[in-house]
């Protein structure tokens, strides 16, 4: 298995532009996770998926971020528009539902975000 | 605020010594899960604890869990120079994951 895949690894754009961000998450896990990671938040929790259905939301930080997640093997975060502050590393995860809680998350390598 | 805040932020051994990391958080929960992230990596499961469980083993691992006092602590043993990376707890409460600050270990030859 590839496990989780993202895309771009990297990414520099200008303040005001839009940004996608792009993960395709393990075959057959039907958990879906974005997080965001700095050096002041720590790792964020922003929204989360089960089956494609958006479940929480609520870490998203403005209007200006959204998430989709249209068929089971990918999801899309985009920011618009972008500002310095959302400079960032943006790490998507994919789980399998288990009895009893969250289980184990595969992370993705992460797309590193620079808005200039 | 935080739920898993872990302790200390940094630590510095030798190699062949053992490390240990704590995190504490404040509310019920399902499960804790610990994970490590090396340097410009995405983060790596190492183990989960279930509520009703006080101890779990995983090769040079070992994590306990104390729910009466609302923490845990991971236990590396004969640690080694690829041990270095920070590693972070994780509580399932409240229909989600929550991350704590993390513990950067550096493991020095």
């Amino acid at each position: 298995d590839a496990g989780v895949i993202q895309s771009p690894r990297h990414e520099v754009t200008e303040m005001g532009q839009e940004v996608t961000l792009r993960c395709k998450p393990i075959s057959g896990h039907d958990y879906l996770f974005w997080y965001r990671q700095t050096m002041m938040r720590g790792l964020e929790l922003l929204i989360y998926f089960n089956n494609n259905v958006p479940i929480d939301d609520s870490g998203m930080p403005e209007d200006r971020f959204s998430a989709k997640m249209p068929n089971a093997s990918f999801s899309t975060l985009k920011i618009q528009p972008s500002e310095p502050r959302d400079s960032a590393v943006y790490f998507c995860a994919s789980s399998l539902a288990r009895g009893g809680g969250h289980s184990e998350q595969f992370f993705g390598p992460g797309t590193r975000l620079t808005v200039l | 605020s935080q739920q898993g805040e872990e302790d200390p932020q940094a630590l510095s051994i030798q190699e062949g010594e053992n490390a240990t990391m704590n995190c504490s958080y404040k509310t019920s929960i399902n499960n804790l899960q610990w994970y490590r992230q090396n340097s410009g990596r995405g983060l790596v499961h190492l183990i989960l604890i279930r509520s009703n469980e006080r101890e779990k083993h995983s090769g040079r691992l070992r994590v306990t869990l104390d729910t009466s006092k609302k923490s845990s602590s991971l236990l590396i043993t004969a640690s080694r120079a690829a041990d270095t990376a920070s590693y972070f707890c994780a509580t399932d409460a409240m229909g989600k994951l929550t991350f704590g600050t993390g513990t950067q270990l550096k493991v020095e030859l």
